[in-house]
C-alpha cells in the first residue's frame, strides 16, 4: 500500500491561496489520489479526487505531476471556516475492492 | 437524504466490556466500510461490505472484532472484550457503485469509544 505523507499543520491568513502538498511515492497504477476536510468531531467529507494532472471543482483544484509521487490540493482564498484537517488519501480501486489508505493529515489554521 | 449515520455517538466503558457500534449507510449503497483511528495514529481500515458479504476484512485487527451487516443494510461492528487499545474513533462509510473511481465514499460522523 502507498505511503502518505503530508504536512502536519500549516497556518494561513482569510484570502489567500493555500497549497497542501502530499508525497505518496508507492501509489499503484490503478489508485487514484483524494483528498478530504474534517472538522473536530465530525467525519470526513470528500473534496477532490484525480488521476493525473489537474482537475478542479467549485472548492478546490488538485495538481498531479506525470510520475504521481505527488499531489498538491490548492483552495483559493481561504476563509476562517477552512480551519480543518485536510487528509490526503489514495484510493485502490477495482471491481468489487475499494479501499482509502488515509495520510497523517494536515491541521490548516486560519487566521483573521 | 440522509448521510451515513452512526450509533452511539460517543461510548464510556470499562475493559473486558463489551460494546456493539451500529452503521446505517446511505440507502441504496451497497459498499460500507469501517475505519477507525486509535490514539495518535493515522485512520485505518478495518473492513469492506459489498451488501452483506465482507469484501475484505483484512484490517480487523484481531478476532475480538466482529462485524456484520445482515441483509445488506445497516452494520454493526462489536468489540468483544474490549481493550484499553481500542479506545479512539469508529468510523463508518458507504458509497454506491462496487468498482471504479467516480462514486464517492461518504463518511459518518464517528463513534467515539472510551476504554477504562
Amino acid at each position: 500500500l502507498a505511503k502518505i505523507t503530508q504536512p502536519i499543520s500549516m497556518d494561513s491568513y482569510e484570502g489567500q491561496e493555500v497549497n497542501i502538498t502530499c508525497s505518496h511515492n508507492n501509489i499503484a497504477t490503478n489508485d487514484y489520489i483524494t483528498w478530504y476536510q474534517q472538522f473536530p468531531s465530525q467525519g470526513p467529507r470528500f473534496i477532490i479526487q484525480g488521476y493525473k494532472t489537474k482537475v478542479t471543482n467549485e472548492v478546490a483544484s488538485l495538481f498531479i505531476p506525470a510520475d504521481r509521487k505527488s499531489s498538491t490540493l490548492s483552495l483559493p482564498r481561504v476563509s476562517l471556516s477552512d480551519t480543518a484537517v485536510y487528509y490526503c488519501l489514495v484510493r485502490t480501486s477495482r471491481t468489487g475492492f475499494q479501499k482509502l489508505v488515509f495520510g497523517t493529515g494536515t491541521r490548516l489554521l486560519v487566521s483573521p | 437524504e440522509a448521510g451515513v449515520t452512526q450509533f452511539p455517538s460517543h461510548s464510556v466503558i470499562e475493559k473486558g466490556q463489551t460494546v456493539t457500534l451500529r452503521c446505517d449507510p446511505i440507502s441504496g449503497h451497497d459498499n460500507l466500510y469501517w475505519y477507525r483511528r486509535v490514539m495518535g495514529k493515522e485512520i485505518k481500515f478495518l473492513l469492506h461490505f459489498v451488501k452483506e458479504s465482507k469484501q475484505d476484512e483484512s484490517g480487523m485487527p484481531n478476532n475480538r472484532f466482529l462485524a456484520e451487516r445482515t441483509g445488506g443494510t445497516y452494520s454493526t461492528l462489536k468489540v468483544q472484550p474490549a481493550e484499553l487499545e481500542d479506545s479512539g474513533v469508529y468510523f463508518c462509510a458507504s458509497s454506491y457503485d462496487r468498482g471504479g473511481s467516480g462514486n464517492t465514499i461518504y463518511f459518518g460522523e464517528g463513534s467515539w469509544l472510551t476504554v477504562v
